[in-house]
């Protein structure tokens, strides 16, 4: 079974520019969160999508947006690049059945973001 | 106040030897689950256990277990057998709220396994 396969791996950007990122979940999982892993501020959230809609959001800026497709995948945009964007971007992916669910949330390799 | 609270940045561990990493929340809802991730030089964070707020029993996977102390609201992850593949750095989460898949992360402790 494939796990979450999160494209690019690594991407170099200048400030000011924009990048989207995208998120394969594990088949058959319907949510899918993204985070923001820096060494300063650690992992934050930023949103969740289940079934096409965005369900929660994390305190970002708008310029942190994302969208999630009927298969489930998922990308995320940063519009505007700036320099405190560099960091490690992670999706997870999850069944989300509500109290159901076990819990288990798997997540992708990341991608890593360089803005110069 | 911290959610997710790890007090121990770094821990240096010989191998085989078993190690407790700690990990303390808070919440006031009463349906949570708590989570603890892997997360080797690679930066994928890998899913290591999880505990639910009404499971009765500690989770076990493996050489980890859970120790829930659901009183004391902490949950160290506690590894068996310690190997050199073990060296990472480990986070503990909490979801709160079932149906909101939103993960609260401790800030870590990196384990260094010494042999």
């Amino acid at each position: 079974k494939a796990g979450v396969t999160q494209t690019p791996r690594y991407l170099i950007k200048t400030r000011g520019q924009q990048v989207t990122l995208s998120c394969s979940p594990i088949s058959g999982h319907r949510s899918v969160s993204w985070y923001q892993q820096t060494p300063g501020q650690g992992l934050q959230f930023l949103f969740e999508y289940f079934s096409e809609t965005q369900r929660n959001k994390g305190n970002f800026p708008g310029r942190f947006s994302g969208r999630q497709f009927s298969n489930s995948r998922s990308e995320m945009n940063v519009s505007t690049l700036e320099l405190g964007d560099s960091a490690l971007y992670l999706c997870a992916s999850s069944l989300a059945v509500g109290a159901a669910n076990t819990g288990e949330l798997f997540f992708g390799e990341g991608s890593r973001l360089t803005v110069l | 106040a911290q959610k997710i609270t790890q007090t121990q940045p770094g821990m240096f561990v010989q191998e085989k030897e078993a190690v407790t990493l700690d990990c303390t929340y808070d919440t006031s809802d009463p349906s949570y689950g708590l989570f603890w991730y892997k997360q080797p030089s690679s930066g994928e964070m890998i899913f290591l256990i999880y505990q639910g707020s009404y499971d009765q029993q500690n989770a076990t996977e493996g050489r980890y277990s859970l120790n829930f102390q659901k009183a004391r609201k902490s949950a160290n992850l506690v590894i068996s057998a310690s190997q050199l593949g073990d060296s990472a750095m480990y986070f503990c989460a909490m979801r709160e709220n079932f149906g909101n898949e939103k993960l609260t992360f401790g800030t870590g402790t990196r384990l260094t396994i010494i042999p």
